[in-house]
């Protein structure tokens, strides 16, 4: 399986809502990355969790707060988002090893977000 | 200062043509260098992934180079298809794998 999965695929919520995004890979691989991405920009790094630890906050409003219940899940949990926010937020894995964003990335479709 | 510089910004082909898609860096110390296609609205797909002591690398009609004495790589697309329309992204890794700096993309159609 070399697959990443992203659930929901689309997710629409008010300001004062709490949802959460859902990330998972099978590939045994211990780095996972959660990134946003506005229309026609590159990625940009948020969190990088590397053996199930948090490795990398990219300076990251609280707003979101990842979590990774163990090696093959990762969630961002959202809450008091802001319309700016609304974006594609993109899941990925790679091999967990010294020099972890040296391995090759597999990302996930992606979930669009959208803040009203 | 890291950065990944793309062009050009967009481009336009005709089906059956070939292009060549420029990426040039200013990122130290230099561990690889990948080009991904990112189709609208879903994840970045990987297309290679070099270091530095390879100079091309292939996948299927895509062939990319890295120069790195100039610090510049290019993505060659053959026989281009209506499937090849995305966005192509060049990203560096830097350090000793814990940085990544992407560059804006080369958004490409391909028409009939």
């Amino acid at each position: 399986d070399t697959e990443v999965t992203q659930t929901p695929k689309h997710l629409v919520m008010g300001m004062t809502n709490k949802k959460s995004l859902k990330c998972e890979q099978h590939m045994g691989h211990r780095a996972m990355y959660w990134y946003k991405q506005k229309a026609k920009k590159p990625p940009e790094l948020m969190f990088v969790y590397s053996y199930e630890k948090l490795s990398i906050n990219e300076s990251v409003p609280s707003r979101f707060s990842p979590e990774c219940p163990n090696s093959s899940l990762l969630n961002l949990h959202l809450h008091a988002l802001q319309p700016e926010d609304s974006a594609l937020y993109l899941c990925a894995s790679s091999q967990g090893s010294y020099g972890t964003m040296m391995h090759e990335q597999f990302f996930g479709p992606g979930t669009r977000l959208t803040v009203l | 200062k890291n950065q990944v510089e793309q062009s050009p910004q967009s481009l336009i082909i005709l089906e059956g043509k070939n292009c060549t898609l420029q990426c040039n860096y200013t990122v130290s110390p230099f561990s690889n260098l990948r080009w991904y296609k990112q189709d609208t609205g879903r994840g970045p797909v990987s297309l290679t992934i070099m270091t530095f002591s390879e100079n091309t690398k292939s996948n299927g009609r895509y062939t990319a180079t890295l120069d790195a004495d100039t610090k510049q790589s290019s993505l060659h697309i053959t026989a281009s298809q209506l499937s090849d329309s995305a966005s192509y992204i060049c990203v560096v890794t830097a350090g000793y794998g814990n940085k990544l700096v992407f560059g804006a993309g080369t958004i490409l159609r391909v028409k009939s």
